[in-house]
């Protein structure tokens, strides 16, 4: 089946450090390949996405890129803020099931200290 | 662009008290409707999904059930909740391969 695993956390950081949390994927098909983030008390939003290998996500200073040969969609960002601090999820949809379902990783909190 | 409602934002229940969680939707028509958990300290687990009136598919064995009454309605119900139901409840709705999500009920079974 299929499964997304996240770097896992708590993950600390300093301001204006750079970020990643790794993603690796383990799907059937060819999916599409998601970053949410949740802030204290909310639902989750998308943050960015990429529907294709080689495509590169980005939103509001993140970037990802689908890597197919190594199963990746690893979250960057090149100075991160305290504004930036919620827990990350990875998500994939994959087409052999109708993209109807997303695949979830277990999500990685991150914390900006100023 | 479709906006997400659920209600209530918290809730506080004793063990095998009835549970009814709603979900509504607008912006949008004939929209694929989620229902997920997020327990404490873990990620997301999809519960139900359904992609029409009436039609609710089951992704875990549990005792709780889903309902779509109308287009843009989605319940969440238990007769008789469980300590292990707390966590917090997600709706989400599909638009092209995007879901989107609402804001979350927070559930705490005493």
């Amino acid at each position: 089946g299929n499964s997304v695993t996240q770097m896992e956390g708590p993950v600390t950081l300093s301001e204006e450090a750079f970020l990643t949390i790794n993603c690796t994927y383990t799907a059937t098909g060819y999916p599409s390949l998601f970053w949410y983030v949740q802030y204290p008390g909310e639902g989750l939003q998308l943050l960015l996405k990429a529907t294709k290998a080689d495509d590169k996500g980005s939103n509001k200073g993140f970037e990802a890129t689908y890597r197919k040969e190594t199963t990746s969609f690893h979250l960057e960002k090149g100075s991160v803020q305290v504004s930036d601090s919620a827990v990350y999820f990875c998500a994939l949809s994959d087409p052999a099931f109708g993209n109807e379902k997303l695949t979830f990783g277990t999500g990685t909190r991150l914390t900006i200290i100023p | 662009s479709q906006t997400i409602h659920q209600w209530p934002a918290t809730l506080v229940q004793p063990v095998g008290s009835p549970l009814s969680l709603e979900c509504t939707v607008e912006g949008t028509s004939n929209p694929n409707l989620y229902w997920y958990r997020q327990a404490a300290g873990r990620g997301l687990q999809l519960l139900f999904y359904s992609v029409g009136i009436g039609q609710i598919s089951s992704e875990v064995p549990q005792n709780l059930s889903a309902s779509r009454p109308q287009d843009r309605q989605f319940i969440l119900s238990s007769k008789k909740l469980l300590l292990s139901d707390s966590g917090f409840y997600l709706c989400a709705a599909r638009q092209v391969y995007e879901q989107y999500f609402g804001p979350g009920t927070r559930l705490t079974v005493t």
